[in-house]
């Protein structure tokens, strides 16, 4: 059974700092993969997406997210953390490429202290 | 805009007062989906539609039916909302290509209060 976990609850880092979110996955075949971002009182929007194609994944704001699959891990990273980056993230997993359905993880807060 | 929109955003009610709560979409997308979140569990699938007339139970579907008569809407109903109900809601769709589906885009969210 396909399941993801976030190994964070909560992340604080200072501004200008690098930002790492970490997430791991149990997949039974080649999973799809994805990050979304969810403000305060507002809704949830994609980062970034990997699918098989490219393990290194670009997203936007400057995010990105490494696939490796002998590590079953598809960690988040930044360089340099930005105030407007404060966000609950959450790691996805899709259940297989022919049904849209998704499981999250559990949601990791970053908080950015300037 | 594409855009899922869900009405009402924000919504306080008393135990077994039916509701409903609204999810549209514009962007012609086949596949429909309601989630609840709750602190410290993500989110989490209640009902799914893969097209118009077809739908299906997610992971968290007691209490709750939906329906899909047309393709853009997927309506949310509770015939009998308890407290356990209380929760944050959205709606998502998705369209496919080719054998496969695209990224999910999620609605702004329904924050839902039974008393």
């Amino acid at each position: 059974a396909q399941s993801v976990t976030q190994l964070d609850s909560h992340v604080s880092v200072s501004e200008g700092t690098p930002v790492l979110l970490r997430c791991n996955y149990s997949s039974s075949y080649s999973p799809s993969l994805f990050w979304y971002v969810q403000h305060p009182n507002k809704g949830l929007q994609l980062l970034l997406k990997y699918t098989s194609a490219a393990t290194l994944v670009k997203g936007i704001n400057g995010f990105e997210a490494e696939f490796k699959k002998s590590e079953t891990s598809f960690h988040l990273t930044k360089p340099s953390a930005h105030m407007s980056d404060a966000a609950e993230y959450f790691c996805v997993v899709r259940v297989s490429s022919n049904t849209g359905k998704l499981i999250f993880g559990q949601g990791t807060t970053l908080q950015v202290k300037p | 805009e594409a855009q899922v929109t869900q009405n009402p955003r924000y919504l306080i009610t008393v135990t077994g007062k039916k509701l409903t709560v609204t999810c549209s979409q514009n962007m012609n997308h086949e596949y429909m989906s309601w989630y609840r979140q709750d602190p410290g569990l993500g989110l989490r699938q209640i009902y799914y539609s893969m097209n118009v007339e077809v739908t299906d139970k997610g992971d968290v579907p007691e209490g709750y039916k939906v329906s899909r008569k047309e393709k853009r809407n997927f309506p949310l109903i509770l015939e009998s909302p308890s407290p356990n109900q209380t929760s944050l809601y959205f709606c998502a769709s998705t369209s496919r290509s080719g054998s496969s589906y695209n990224e999910q885009f999620f609605g702004p969210g329904t924050r839902l209060t039974v008393l």
